[in-house]
């Protein structure tokens, strides 16, 4: 990847469960982002964490921040249907957005 | 509902063909950006634009051009396509000023999934 790895590739859960993805960078960043792509979509912009911040919310859900270890987690709170998705997280260098692989998150009802 | 169009929504060309694939933004975006993004893959950035008459070359290597004449309006051009070629387009922007604060989220358009045989 060229900067952001998720993990992992791929989570199955049940409806009303909370799903954890996991993103790690390599240098250092201006601000990290999260982002949704539902199948054959466009992405949709979920929450952005700057450098300086550790932990920010938004609705169901929570995302971390570690730049020294120089990795970040999207937390979703009880899960629905609608979640099924595929997450990315995506890190700032200068002007320019560099996204990783992305989670394939699949909700089971 | 966001204020990015793309067009097509699919398209299914012949090698050799010359194709224009369209993005027009309404929010008045300075900066706007084309990906390419293989299914389930990560998106790679192959052309980006700060304003009018700004283009530059992403990270990776693409046979397409852009062009910006107009602030709205960002198209990408492939002169001869190739089955190399099919892959889906994103299409996105930023504006720099939201609400008095500056933006760093991007703005996707629905994307182009082209196919070339």
């Amino acid at each position: 990847s060229q900067q952001g790895e998720e993990d992992p590739q791929a989570l199955s859960i049940q409806e009303g469960e909370n799903a954890t993805m996991n993103c790690s960078y390599k240098t250092s960043i201006n601000n990290l982002q999260w982002y949704r792509q539902n199948s054959g979509r466009g992405l949709v912009h979920l929450i952005l964490i700057r450098s300086n911040e550790r932990e920010k919310h938004s609705g169901r859900l929570r995302v971390t921040l570690d730049t020294s270890k120089k990795s970040s987690s999207l937390l979703i709170t009880a899960s629905r249907a609608a979640d099924t998705a595929s997450y990315f997280c995506a890190t700032a260098l200068g002007q320019k957005l560099v996204f990783g692989q992305g989670t394939r998150l699949t909700i089971n009802p | 509902e966001a204020d990015i169009y793309q067009t097509p929504r699919y398209l299914v060309i012949g090698t050799g063909k010359k194709i224009t694939l369209e993005c027009s933004q309404t929010m008045g975006h300075d900066k706007m950006y084309w990906y390419q993004q293989d299914p389930g893959m990560e998106l790679h950035l192959i052309h980006y634009s700060y304003g009018v008459n700004s283009t530059e070359k992403g990270d990776l290597s693409s046979e397409s051009t852009v062009s910006r004449i107009r602030t709205e309006h960002f198209p990408l051009t492939l002169e001869s396509a190739r089955p190399s070629h099919t892959s889906q387009y994103l299409c996105a922007s930023r504006g720099l000023i939201v609400g008095g604060e500056e933006n760093y989220g991007y703005t996707f358009g629905s994307g182009t999934r082209l196919t070339v045989v």
